[in-house]
């Protein structure tokens, strides 16, 4: 059974230092893996996507990356600003699903202070 | 940008009535929506993948006969709470399927069951 981990559950930094989060995996058989972002009391707004096949993915001030051997994926992201402050929650899914369903972390809860 | 329109985005009521949650996919012909719950400071849990004109396929320990999904059309999925307790209170969104990759989450739903 996959299980996913986000660490740390929490974090404080304050405005400009990147950020660094951390996601891992038990089962290595994964399809693609996603970051997402939730505002509190919100839906999820997508990130970025990695194919199992690729080793990272860029977008702006974000960068993914992705060692499928390890069970791992870190999603950093550059001088960070306050509306930066959210969750960030990983999601996989599975080689062995046809129906697209995603397994999720429990999310890493970020602040950016002024 | 991709729209999933999600009602209500809050909803209180007393133990024992039905609560009814709406998931309208508002520029795209979904076929597969899922469902998921939240608790505080949790991950999303999968409860179930609907199917358009057929019968949702639920994740193991989650009652069918409790939460019933209805996928009618393919503009509109429906989540119906009942006989709800207080142990249903909890964050509800619903997601719709885009081809291979692309996920479109609605903006959730907070049942409140007093």
């Amino acid at each position: 059974k996959q299980e996913v981990t986000q660490i740390p559950a929490a974090l404080s930094v304050p405005e400009g230092e990147n950020l660094v989060l951390n996601c891992s995996f038990t089962d290595s058989a994964i399809y693609n893996l996603q970051w997402f972002r939730q505002d509190p009391g919100k839906g999820l707004t997508s990130l970025l996507l990695i194919q199992s096949s690729q080793r990272e993915q860029t977008s702006g001030r974000l960068n993914a990356s992705l060692d499928k051997s390890s069970g791992r994926s870190t999603l950093y992201i550059a001088a960070s600003q306050p509306g930066d402050s959210a969750t960030y929650l990983c999601a996989l899914r599975m080689t062995t699903d046809s129906w697209g369903k995603l397994q999720f972390g429990a999310g890493t809860q970020v602040v950016v202070t002024p | 940008g991709a729209v999933v329109s999600q009602h209500p985005s809050w909803v209180i009521c007393k133990s024992g009535t039905s609560v009814k949650i709406e998931c309208r996919s508002l520029d795209f012909q979904a076929t597969t929506m899922f469902w998921y719950r939240q608790f505080p400071k949790q991950s999303l849990m999968l409860m179930a993948t609907s199917n358009e004109g057929s019968k949702a396929t639920y994740e193991q320990g989650v009652e069918k006969d409790k939460f019933l999904i209805n996928h009618a059309s393919l503009t509109l999925s429906t989540l119906t709470v009942t006989s709800a307790h207080p142990e249903d209170s909890s964050f509800y969104i619903c997601s719709r399927r885009e081809g291979e990759y692309g996920y479109t989450f609605g903006s959730g739903t907070r049942l409140t069951v007093v």
